[in-house]
């Protein structure tokens, strides 16, 4: 079974630059999260989707960061513009169930960015 | 609002060692409890999911206990190896009386080093 994919691995960019990252959840998994792992601290949620609706996006920082999830699959998440602070990793992750109580996520392998 | 530490911030031990990881947590309502390990330029991995019922899992080498009065939990690792180096993180998935999301809350982690 194919895991979480995730694109660009790597991006730097300078601040007030625009940025873009791009996730693959796994398949028929219907609930879809965006973390942002500063270094040295856990992950902590930015959004997350059911199907293409979401269901949580009260630690978005909506005037500089936006998120998709066309047809209930793939998901961008875009920055614009970046600031210093945005340098961390991004991690998506995907479920197959929202609410089950043995339900895990499966995270992708992230996109490190770094903005100078 | 839910916090989540982990001591000790980074460990170094000898192979073969058992060890003891720390997690607590400040909110005692959570739904479940999960242990993920980290590996660098990787995402996240899922070790051990304990419900909120539960007292401990065990898989292999790796056993997590719960104690929900007293907002902890610890993850003990048998007979170590050098595969075992890497972030270990601990989760909480706050108990939501609504249903709706499946949030986790994170710790810092703790980076675990086995020489051999």
């Amino acid at each position: 079974e194919a895991g979480v994919a995730q694109s660009p691995r790597y991006k730097i960019i300078e601040k007030r630059q625009s940025v873009a990252f791009w996730c693959n959840p796994i398949s028929g998994h219907a609930t879809l999260y965006w973390y942002q792992q500063i270094l040295g601290q856990g992950p902590k949620l930015l959004i997350q989707f059911q199907n293409n609706g979401v269901v949580d996006d009260s630690q978005l920082p909506k005037d500089r960061f936006s998120a998709e999830r066309l047809k209930g699959v793939d998901s961008t998440l875009k920055i614009q513009p970046a600031k210093l602070e945005d340098s961390a990793v991004y991690l998506c992750a995907s479920s197959l169930v929202l609410a089950g109580a043995q339900e895990t996520q499966y995270f992708g392998p992230g996109t490190r960015l770094l903005v100078l | 609002k839910q916090e989540v530490t982990q001591i000790p911030a980074a460990l170094s031990v000898p192979e073969g060692e058992n060890l003891v990881l720390n997690c607590s947590f400040t909110d005692s309502a959570i739904y479940n409890l999960q242990w993920f390990r980290q590996d660098p330029g990787k995402g996240l991995t899922s070790l051990l999911l304990i419900q909120s019922s539960q007292r401990e899992q065990t898989s292999g080498r790796l056993n997590a206990s719960l104690d929900k009065s007293s907002g902890r939990s610890t993850l003990y690792i048998a007979a170590s190896q050098p595969g075992d180096s890497a972030t270990y993180l601990c989760a909480v998935r706050p108990w939501d009386y609504g249903g709706a999301t499946n949030k986790l809350i994170f710790g810092t982690g703790t980076l675990l080093a086995v020489q051999p």
